[in-house]
């Protein structure tokens, strides 16, 4: 079965800790996204990628990092520098930034700090 | 910028009953439109979607018609049912949208539903 694979479902961190959460794609997707969302708040973008070894910053990319070494993975750092990092983070992917590309969500990580 | 804009939630309905969830937007572009369903602890689900104006999208009983003339996207469904419950957005890519971005969703800020039987 093709999909999007976050890992872990559900994350507890300390406070001044960095923390990496994983997504894996096997759609054979160019483009990769990293959302935020928070109750009342819709989706954010953290962080995007079109193709390997190419990235960039959304709109709330302070305090995250990513990498994307692989075509077929996206992992996003959450780093000590960000301020409120309790969310649910979602991974994406589509076939190209194309506007009427469809994205396919995985299904969540949910990290919360102590 | 770009933005999308939904009716504030909760919305509850009764089982059988007509669903509408207003959507209206703004774009410097001719965007693409789409709305997704997100169930409890899930991701999102792509639930239909329209590229030019006067589509209508349709999926699993909902549809949506893009209105240029109003800016509107608004999902109907009629007649919902308990399985229906969930949070919907509302989202646009508009291939004018500025820094590049272009294939980048915007989204609202959902719509929770829930159905009682």
């Amino acid at each position: 079965d093709g999909g999007i694979t976050q890992s872990p479902k559900y994350l507890f961190r300390k406070e001044g800790q960095n923390v990496t959460l994983s997504c894996e794609q096997n759609l054979n997707h160019d483009a990769m996204y990293w959302y935020r969302q928070d109750p009342g708040q819709g989706l954010r973008l953290i962080y995007y990628s079109q193709i390997v070894n190419d990235f960039q910053k959304g709109d709330i990319a302070e305090g995250y990092s990513v990498s994307r070494e692989k075509k077929e993975s996206f992992p996003l750092t959450v780093t000590s520098a960000q301020k409120n990092p309790t969310a649910f983070y979602l991974c994406a992917s589509s076939m190209g930034l194309v506007i009427y590309n469809e994205q396919f969500f995985g299904p969540g990580t949910r990290l919360t700090v102590l | 910028g770009d933005s999308v804009t939904q009716m504030e939630g909760p919305v509850t309905l009764s089982e059988e009953a007509f669903l509408t969830i207003n959507c209206t937007y703004t774009a410097t572009g001719y965007p693409s439109l789409f709305w997704y369903v997100q169930y409890p602890g899930e991701g999102l689900q792509l639930l239909l979607k329209a590229t030019k104006a006067d589509d209508k999208g349709s999926n699993k009983g909902f549809e949506a018609t893009y209105r240029k003339e109003t800016t509107s996207f608004h999902l109907e469904k009629g007649s919902v049912q308990v399985s229906d419950s969930a949070v919907y957005f509302c989202a646009l890519s508009d291939p004018l949208e500025s820094g590049g971005s272009q294939g980048n969703l915007i989204f609202g800020k959902g719509t929770k539903l829930s159905v009682k039987p």
